[in-house]
């Protein structure tokens, strides 16, 4: 039973135009929310969070959305640049109780020059 | 200022075989994570240790055993190697439970089983 979708395997974009990674939950009691990039042989990387209080959160050209409604969160990099090109994985967890972080199974964004 | 430290880097063993993997932090997290990533599967958490002390499973835990030896180390153990755990493992820890603290993770061990 996956917990945590990324239903989207690779995505190509242009230099200079909007990423946008999509991500989807079926726990209803997670809470907080994070998006890792991973390059070969390194281990992934954080990258931007949000909690379940906001529906918004932005780090400089990163932005992450969450619609606890849809029960969807997606993040935007813009604009996009080659050096972004990599695996993201979205998380998620409950901070009160099992302190579990569960992953996707990420999306491969390959930004062209 | 190492971060996640994970040994060994690589590893073959035969089916039947045993091992543990090694997994040390200098951030004085109090929580600290085992989880394997296999193609087309992600990441999948295999054991966890909110806090020094205690272990408690993940999604995937048959196969393994962990040791919180004290704050800084976690180590995961292989009693009897299969084919089916070759996978790359990342070790990961998190400041403290309870609250929003993201993961920090090691550069991971490549274990192959034959």
């Amino acid at each position: 039973d996956q917990q945590v979708k990324q239903n989207s395997p690779s995505l190509s974009v242009q230099e200079g135009r909007i990423s946008i990674l999509n991500c989807d939950y079926t726990n209803s009691m997670f809470d907080y929310f994070l998006w890792y990039k991973k390059y070969p042989a390194e281990g992934p990387t954080f990258l931007i969070s949000i909690s379940s209080i906001k529906d918004k959160n932005e780090d400089g050209r990163f932005t992450v959305f969450l619609n606890k409604s849809a029960k969807h969160l997606s993040l935007h990099i813009v604009p996009s640049q080659p050096g972004d090109s990599s695996v993201y994985f979205c998380a998620a967890s409950v901070t009160s109780g099992t302190y579990k972080y569960i992953f996707g199974t990420g999306t491969r964004l390959k930004v062209l020059a | 200022n190492a971060g996640v430290t994970q040994t060994p880097k690589f590893q073959v063993l035969k089916t039947g075989q045993s091992m543990t993997l090694q997994c040390a932090q200098d951030m004085n997290h109090n929580s600290m994570y085992w989880y394997r990533q296999d193609p087309g599967m992600g990441l999948r958490l295999i054991y966890y240790s909110a806090s020094e002390g205690t272990t408690d499973k993940g999604e995937v835990p048959n196969g393994y055993n962990v040791s919180r030896l004290n704050k800084r180390e976690f180590s995961l153990r292989l009693e009897s190697a299969a084919p089916s755990q070759t996978s790359v493992y990342f070790c990961a820890s998190s400041e403290r439970t309870g609250r929003n603290s993201p993961l920090h993770f090691g550069n991971g061990t490549r274990l192959t089983v034959t």
